[in-house]
């Protein structure tokens, strides 16, 4: 069964960098059949696709966190990792990481949504 | 950006009723990509519905998706005390792959 569980620093200042670690079991992350990714949840944006990491290294950004975020593997490891920049108050927010949907052969397109999800870690950012 | 409005944003029903809840999108969404997931407190999403209207595994039946272009709809036919949760939309057409705010479904 797969299972996915998020790790890192739960309080960080305003201008740290927020690193968070991915740790997937039951199923191997350098599949090119799936994407991983990070969605965030705060009660003033609600859910926020952050960006997603696939195959070889292929990765997709929100434009609105671009230049800030980056999205890498380990896949030696099974990891996945968020590395966030110049955080501000407003990154403060749940952070999911899970698995998208997958490649389908029909449509010749990989799928977005997300069907496991990590359990989530609370990150907060306050001075 | 794709924009979900998601309506009602509370829905007040009891037990064994059935429940309608929509999500409207600013651009068409090409394909159906549109998700369906539930939330408890405390809890991470989970995926409901997949391409407007696919049940994700091990999803009851008594949850159901339609719509298409602008217009989606999730329904549960007969409410069960587990059903009591909020709900959201997702679009995974057209990148960023946005959600709606939500559908708080409370007992009455």
């Amino acid at each position: 069964q797969l299972q996915l569980h998020e790790s890192g620093p739960g309080l960080l200042k305003p201008s740290e960098t927020l690193s968070l670690t991915c740790s997937v079991s039951g199923g191997s992350i350098s599949t090119r059949s799936y994407y991983w990714g990070w969605i965030r949840q705060s009660p003033g944006k609600g859910l926020e696709w952050i960006g997603s990491a696939g195959y070889r290294g292929t990765t997709y950004y929100n434009p609105s966190l671009q230049g800030r975020l980056t999205i890498s593997a380990d896949t030696s490891n099974n990891q996945f990792f968020l590395t966030l920049i110049s955080v501000t108050a407003a990154d403060t927010a749940v952070y999911f990481c899970g698995r998208h949907g997958g490649y389908s052969g029909v449509s010749n397109d990989y799928y977005f949504f997300m069907d496991v999800w990590g359990k989530g870690t609370t990150v907060t950012v306050s001075s | 950006d794709i924009v979900l409005t998601q309506s009602p944003d509370t829905l007040s029903l009891s037990p064994g009723e059935r429940a309608t809840l929509s999500c409207r999108t600013s651009q068409s969404v090409r394909s159906n990509y549109l998700a369906w997931y539930q939330q408890k407190p405390g809890q991470a999403p989970r995926l409901l519905i997949y391409d407007a209207s696919t049940r994700a595994t091990g999803i009851p039946d008594r949850f159901s998706g339609s719509g298409s272009g602008t217009d989606f709809t999730l329904t549960i036919s007969r409410l069960e005390p587990e059903d009591f949760a909020v709900y959201f939309c997702q679009q995974y057409r057209s990148s960023p792959y946005t959600f709606g705010q939500g559908t708080k479904l409370e007992i009455k």
